[in-house]
């Protein structure tokens, strides 16, 4: 079945980096879009980015532009993010989530989530 | 940017009621060009990631029960559960996907009264 595994749960000082991974099964990797999403504690949803696993290229939020790097490595079938600059406000569960559309690429719904990685940030 | 709110905040219905659910964004959502409306409903339980319930503002997913549905057009969404269930109590979300970022809604807390 169609499956997002996650890595596990980090704790950082601030101004660390977290590379969150996101591995990807029962589907063909590189035909679908891959978003990520991060929930603050109590709070709703933010989305983060998104990477296209085909040619990698990658849009990303503009609040987080210059500290968040998405990559994919197509040998694994996994995606990674990145987040620099740690801070407090940083602490969040951040989910990988793949959208079934590959013809409207970024703008898209996400069907098939992962179970979330928590990235707590503190000193 | 799209601005997405819903109402209420939070609702709580007896089981077997009808719950609805008000998703509105800043800027319509929908293309002419193909007369879809990009707005997604999630359903998110505690410790759960969020799931995928409506896509195309009306399109159920599968296995998504019926008692579920979404409609609405441009700039203002419902979803309803029609007779709810104790399985059912969960934060909803509405998104847009008409434009990035790709924006939710600040989610509507169901409880069963």
């Amino acid at each position: 079945q169609v499956q997002l595994v996650q890595s596990g749960a980090e704790v950082k000082k601030p101004g660390a980096s977290v590379k969150v991974s996101c591995k990807a099964s029962g589907y063909t990797f590189t035909t679908y879009y891959i978003h990520w999403v991060r929930q603050a504690p109590g709070q709703g949803l933010e989305w983060m980015g998104t990477i296209n696993p085909s040619g990698g290229s990658t849009n990303s939020a503009q609040k987080l532009q210059g500290r968040v790097t998405m990559t994919r490595d197509t040998s694994t079938s996994t995606v990674y993010m990145d987040l620099s600059s740690l801070r407090s406000e940083d602490t969040a569960v951040y989910y990988c989530a793949r959208g079934p559309n590959p013809t409207i690429g970024y703008y898209d719904y996400m069907d098939v989530w992962g179970q979330g990685t928590t990235v707590t940030v503190s000193s | 940017d799209i601005v997405m709110t819903q109402s209420p905040d939070s609702l709580a219905v007896s089981l077997g009621e009808r719950a609805t659910i008000n998703c509105k964004s800043s800027q319509s959502v929908s293309y002419s060009s193909n007369s879809k409306n990009y707005l997604a409903w999630y359903q998110q339980k505690p410790g759960q990631p969020p799931k995928l319930l409506i896509y195309w503002a009306s399109t159920r997913e599968s296995g998504v029960p019926d008692r579920f549905s979404g409609s609405g057009s441009g700039t203002d969404f419902t979803l309803t559960i029609s007779s709810l269930q104790a399985e059912d109590v969960a934060v909803y979300y509405c998104q847009q996907y008409y434009n990035t970022p790709l924006t939710f809604g600040p989610g509507t807390k169901v409880d069963i009264k």
